[in-house]
């Protein structure tokens, strides 16, 4: 059964760049897209960007300017990075999986909290 | 982009109640619609996919209906596993979530 994790650090500074990297476990990568989502604490949910195992990204139009989205199949990661963040992009960050063929995420990690801070 | 307006925010509701949540679209998604409960510190979970089919696992006593702008979910019948939050999602162009619905103890 495929397993997703999210790693980073909990905490960055405004103005900083946001990391955070997803392994996928008990599966593999190819053939199917990739994405994150993220969660402002009380609020609703916010699709970033997709990577298809490929290499090819797309990206939210709001975020799009701030996010690059890379993997590592070989290593069965991919990874999210946001620049000069501010307060507003404090969130639970979710990496998850699209259902094959349709698209929708069937498959998503327990989520980590990153607070943008000083 | 497309909006993804959920009725109601909150629903209070008791065990064994029939519950419809309603989502409309600002444009016409066709049926590419998704349903997830979400419970508090937790990853949400698909229970629905293409506007009405049930995501493996997923109780019976949930349904999906609707294409173009006006979707639905409905439990037939609430269990004490159901109080949670539910989005709605497009994906016919991006990903798009509602705002949520809240589905509370009466």
């Amino acid at each position: 059964q495929v397993q997703l994790q999210e790693s980073g650090p909990g905490l960055v500074k405004p103005s900083e760049t946001l990391s955070l990297t997803c392994t996928v476990s008990g599966g593999s990568m190819n053939s199917q897209y990739w994405s994150w989502v993220r969660q402002p604490p009380g609020r609703g949910l916010e699709w970033i960007g997709y990577l298809y195992y490929s290499g090819s990204t797309n990206y939210s139009p709001s975020l799009k300017s701030r996010v690059t989205i890379s993997g590592d199949t070989s290593k069965n990661q991919f990874s999210l990075k946001l620049n000069s963040v501010t307060a507003a992009d404090t969130a639970v960050y979710y990496c998850v999986r699209h259902r094959r063929g349709d698209y929708y995420f069937d498959n998503w990690g327990q989520g980590a909290l990153v607070t943008v801070s000083s | 982009d497309i909006q993804m307006t959920q009725s109601p925010s909150t629903l209070s509701a008791s065990v064994g109640d029939r519950v419809t949540i309603t989502c409309r679209a600002s444009q016409s998604v066709s049926d590419w619609v998704a349903w997830y409960q979400q419970k508090p510190g937790k990853a949400p979970k698909v229970l629905i996919y293409k506007a009405s089919n049930l995501q493996s696992g997923v109780p019976s006593r949930f349904s999906g209906s609707g294409s173009g702008t006006e979707f639905t979910l409905t439990i037939s019948s609430l269990q004490p596993d159901d109080f949670a939050t539910y989005y709605c999602q497009q994906y016919n162009n991006y990903w798009t979530f509602g705002q949520g619905t809240k589905v509370e103890f009466k």
